[in-house]
């Protein structure tokens, strides 16, 4: 059972291009988190999905960011423009269900990491 | 607000010596409790956590905390160190209203001395 799977692990984008990182939860899980990690700074929560719907965007910046957790395929995190402040690594976690409790944990990928030139 | 503070950024401690991050929150209700290990240029890995119960819990790779809800405290602790302890660890609740979200402090960075 492989575990939270992300791709790419490295992406270099100029500033204005776009990036587009994929997250594929463990077999099971419908729920799917995205997090960003800016330099020497802890995670930050951006957004919540499960299946075809955006549950909790309260942490995605109002502009040039989305998500999607489509019926089928991975889950994609798009930035558009991106901007040197973009840079940072992004992490996507997943979860059978979407109440944590001591049973139902999130499981982290090992990152996407976007450098923007 | 509530908020999850790690005091100490970086900390160093000699190979066989023991080892105590703190983690402090604020909250107003007694939280979920989690600490993560990141090594570096990696994803994060759940050492241990505390949702209810036993105060004192056991995690993987020998770590424990200890919930103290007097002091909003939930420190990590391990007796004796290893080299490949040397990673970013970091302490995360889930806040009130928030079931489904972690919210992290800002990480301790641990250096192993041999």
């Amino acid at each position: 059972n492989a575990g939270v799977m992300q791709n790419p692990r490295h992406l270099v984008r100029r500033r204005g291009q776009e990036a587009r990182l994929r997250c594929s939860p463990m077999k099971g899980h419908s729920h799917v988190y995205w997090y960003r990690q800016l330099p020497e700074e802890g995670l930050k929560f951006m957004v919540y999905l499960q299946k075809e719907n955006i549950i909790d965007e309260s942490g995605m910046p109002k502009e040039r960011f989305s998500a999607e957790f489509p019926k089928e395929g991975p889950s994609i995190l798009r930035i558009q423009q991106v901007v040197r402040g973009d840079s940072a690594a992004y992490f996507c976690a997943s979860s059978p269900r979407g109440r944590l409790s001591g049973a139902n944990v999130l499981t982290f990928g090992a990152g996407s990491r976007l450098t923007v030139l | 607000a509530q908020s999850v503070t790690q005091p100490d950024i970086h900390i160093t401690v000699s190979e066989g010596a023991s080892l105590e991050l703190r983690c402090n929150y604020s909250y107003g209700a007694t939280p979920y409790l989690f600490w993560y290990v990141q090594s570096p240029g990696q994803g994060l890995q759940l050492l241990l956590k505390y949702f209810s119960g036993d105060t004192l819990v056991q995690g993987i790779k020998g770590f424990e905390a200890e919930f103290k809800r007097s002091q909003s405290s939930f420190n990590l602790r391990k007796p004796s160190v290893h080299w490949s302890d040397a990673a970013e660890y970091f302490c995360a609740v889930v806040l009130t209203g928030t079931a489904s979200k972690l919210t992290f402090g800002t990480g301790t960075r641990l250096q192993v001395t041999l």
